[in-house]
């Protein structure tokens, strides 16, 4: 039953940006789309959410579409420490009640 | 302020053994959350508490599996009757109480569970 969409697996040169994409074409209007990564088989680690907006903080930029349908994580000048898998995920619920609805993640390496 | 907390990090049981997972959340952290992870997969949610209250178990198994957050101490997840498909990485994360903002969820480094 998740509510996400994401490519398996990608690759980046260490340096360029790293954009990886997300759908959530079923995302209601008060649902957030939340970005989790995971190094490893460590706990995974907040990267950063957004509703309607776009949003940027030291760690990476997220780009949500108009329609709300997809979403895309930036991470600026990717290092070999950023190779995770990384997860889109969509908070459901109401106040008070709210969980996370993990997808299945992209795989994303960092290259020399 | 220390991260969430799970123990033990490693846990081995035999099949019909009971396993029991525990979660201390962060300082000042009521909501508690527990997920599963089978390898090569996501996580997925199975339950979420406040203190003494269970708000939303529809992940969790029908039957063996139980969890609480009582009013003092750690988190709970107990597993009864083992059995090799419980075989699993188990997370969990806590997060403050709601103030009308967007409150991420803070994760623990996870409990690894191995039936043998």
């Amino acid at each position: 039953d998740a509510k996400t969409t994401q490519p398996t697996s990608m690759d980046c040169a260490e340096g360029r940006a790293a954009n990886l994409p997300c759908n959530h074409s079923t995302i209601s209007g008060n649902e957030y789309v939340y970005w989790y990564r995971q190094i490893h088989s460590q706990g995974p680690q907040y990267i950063i959410h957004g509703l309607k907006n776009n949003e940027t903080n030291e760690m990476a930029s997220l780009i949500i579409t108009e329609d709300r349908k997809s979403s895309t994580l930036i991470l600026p000048h990717a290092t070999l420490r950023d190779t995770a898998v990384y997860y889109c995920i969509v908070r459901v619920g109401t106040s008070g009640t709210y969980k996370y609805i993990f997808g299945t993640g992209t795989r994303l390496k960092v290259l020399a | 302020n220390a991260g969430v907390m799970q123990n033990p990090r490693h846990l081995v049981r035999r099949r019909g053994q009971e396993a029991r997972l525990r979660c201390s959340p962060m300082k000042g952290h009521s909501h508690v959350y527990w997920y599963r992870q089978l390898p090569e997969e996501g996580l997925k949610f199975m339950v979420y508490l406040q203190k003494e209250n269970i708000i939303d178990e529809s992940g969790m198994p029908k039957e063996r599996f139980s969890a609480e957050f009582p009013k003092e101490g750690p988190s709970i997840l107990r597993i009864q009757q083992v059995v090799r498909g419980d075989s699993a990485a188990y997370f969990c994360a806590s997060s403050p109480p709601f103030a009308g903002g967007t409150n991420e969820q803070f994760f623990g480094p996870g409990t690894r569970l191995t039936v043998l």
